[in-house]
C-alpha cells in the first residue's frame, strides 16, 4: 500500500532562516505531488504542485520555493522566512488520473519567531 | 472556473443527533467530488468520493454523501454523531482544466455538544 510521510511534525524558526520541509511518498511510481499552507482556522491554500521530476508549478508568488529532485520526494524550502509564513503545511499525492482523490500527510506545524 | 461552498463555517450538533454539511459546486461537466475530514493537528483523511453511478455514496465513519446534479450539491450526511466526529470537514472537486488539482473548499467545522 501506498504511504506518505513528512517532516519534520514540529518546526520553530526565527525570522530570515533558511527552511527545508520533506515529504516522501512509498508504493507508487510518478505520483501527482502537492504542497499546501493552511493558516489557523482556515482552508488550504495550494503553493506548489508537480506531475514529474523536476517539473513544478507555482499558485502562488511568494517566499518560497518547491523542487522534486526524486520521483517520489518533494521539498519546501525558502532562503528566508517571513513571519507571514507561519502556518501548517501538508504534503500529498495522488495518481494522474483526475477521478482519485488526494492523501495527505500528517503535516508541519511551523512556527516563526 | 470550478469552485466549492460550504455554507456553514461552524457547526454544533448533539451527540447521537442526525448531521448534514453542505457543499455547493460549480463545475462544467460532470464533477469528481470528495469529502475529507480533518481532526486538529493532523493531515487530511478521505471521507468518500463520487465519481459517477449511484448518487448515494458510503464513506467510512458511517457517513454518507449524495450528488444531486440539479442542485450542484454534495451534501454530507451522518444519522448519528459521535464525540469522535468533532473535526474540521472539506468538499473538494477535481479540477478538469488540469489533471492535477483539486479544489477544496473552505471547510465546515464541527462541534459536538455532549
Amino acid at each position: 500500500s501506498q504511504t506518505i510521510h513528512q517532516w519534520p511534525a514540529t518546526l520553530v524558526q526565527p525570522v530570515g532562516s533558511p527552511l527545508s520541509l520533506e515529504c516522501t511518498v512509498e508504493g507508487t511510481s510518478n505520483p501527482n505531488l502537492y504542497w499546501y499552507r493552511q493558516a489557523a482556522g482556515r482552508g488550504l491554500q495550494l503553493l506548489f504542485y508537480s506531475v514529474g521530476i523536476g517539473q513544478i508549478s507555482s499558485e502562488v508568488p511568494q517566499n518560497l520555493s518547491a523542487s522534486r529532485p526524486q520521483d517520489r520526494q518533494f521539498i519546501l524550502s525558502s532562503k528566508k522566512l517571513l513571519l507571514s509564513d507561519s502556518g501548517f503545511y501538508l504534503c500529498a499525492w495522488r495518481t494522474g488520473d483526475r477521478a482519485q482523490p488526494q492523501h495527505f500527510g500528517d503535516g508541519t506545524r511551523l512556527s516563526i519567531l | 472556473a470550478q469552485s466549492v461552498t460550504q455554507p456553514d463555517i461552524h457547526i454544533t450538533v448533539s451527540e447521537g443527533a442526525s448531521l448534514e454539511l453542505r457543499c455547493n459546486y460549480s463545475y462544467g461537466a460532470t464533477p469528481y467530488l470528495f469529502w475529507y475530514v480533518q481532526s486538529p493537528g493532523q493531515g487530511l483523511q478521505l471521507l468518500l468520493k463520487y465519481f459517477s453511478g449511484d448518487t448515494l455514496v458510503q464513506g467510512i465513519k458511517g457517513f454518507e454523501a449524495e450528488f444531486k446534479r440539479s442542485q450542484s450539491s454534495f451534501n454530507l450526511r451522518k444519522p448519528s454523531v459521535h464525540w469522535s466526529d468533532a473535526a474540521e470537514y472539506f468538499c473538494a472537486v477535481g479540477a478538469y482544466s488540469s489533471a492535477s488539482k483539486i479544489i477544496f473548499g473552505s471547510g465546515t467545522r464541527l462541534s459536538i455538544r455532549p
